[in-house]
């Protein structure tokens, strides 16, 4: 089965431009998750979605991150616009309806770099 | 919010030798503890997890052991090899039954031949 796919892998913008992610989860998984994982540090919850609903965003940081899953599969993130401190791995993540927390499936991630 | 420290932050064994990784959380309501394995460049996986209604869990040369009492979760390696080299991180849900994990912040860990 295919796992977690997002893109881009790299992307390299200037401070102030925008920048998009996307993620497609594995199939049938509805719960969607975005993290973002600093440079020698855990991954951190930005956002997670039951759906299309998201249900955990009180992590993100609404003034520039924006985030979508249209139709519950796909999920798009942005930052508008990016600022020096953005630059980080941001990781998408899917997982099966459990009782309880269960297993996290991670795609490869996004790397940004803002400079 | 769910706190969740690790030690120690780099680890280096001999090939053959054990290793072992600490980490301690803060929600007592915490009921869920996996561990990932992430190496270079790579995807975190899921190694091994355990629930707060057992004490220990064990999968090859891999365990993990927890104490509720205390708030602290360990990971062992036995035997380990070069392939074992990666960055390990522990977890914590946010409270019983919740999907919000928090993550603690990695032990590299470096098998020497």
């Amino acid at each position: 089965e295919a796992g977690v796919v997002q893109s881009p892998r790299y992307k390299i913008i200037e401070k102030k431009q925008p920048v998009a992610f996307w993620c497609n989860p594995i199939s049938g998984h509805n719960t969607l998750y975005w993290y973002r994982q600093n440079l020698g540090q855990g991954p951190e919850l930005l956002i997670r979605y039951e759906n299309e609903e998201a249900v955990d965003d009180s992590q993100l940081p609404k003034d520039r991150f924006s985030a979508e899953r249209l139709k519950g599969v796909d999920s798009t993130l942005k930052i508008q616009p990016a600022e020096l401190g953005d630059s980080a791995v941001y990781l998408c993540a899917s997982s099966t309806p459990r009782s309880g927390a269960g297993e996290l499936f991670f795609g490869e991630g996004s790397r940004l770099t803002v400079l | 919010g769910e706190n969740v420290e690790q030690h120690p932050s780099t680890l280096s064994v001999q090939e053959g030798d054990s290793a072992v990784i600490k980490c301690t959380y803060s929600d007592s309501a915490s009921n869920y503890f996996p561990w990932y394995k992430q190496e270079l460049g790579k995807r975190p996986q899921l190694i091994i997890d355990i629930r707060s209604n057992v004490g220990e869990k064990k999968d090859q040369r891999i365990a993990v052991t927890l104490n509720k009492t205390a708030k602290h979760f360990s990971l062992h390696i036995t035997e380990t090899q070069p392939e074992d080299s990666a960055v390990y991180f522990c977890a914590a849900n946010s409270g019983a039954g919740s999907y919000q994990l928090t993550f603690g912040k990695g032990t590299k860990l470096s098998v020497i031949p």
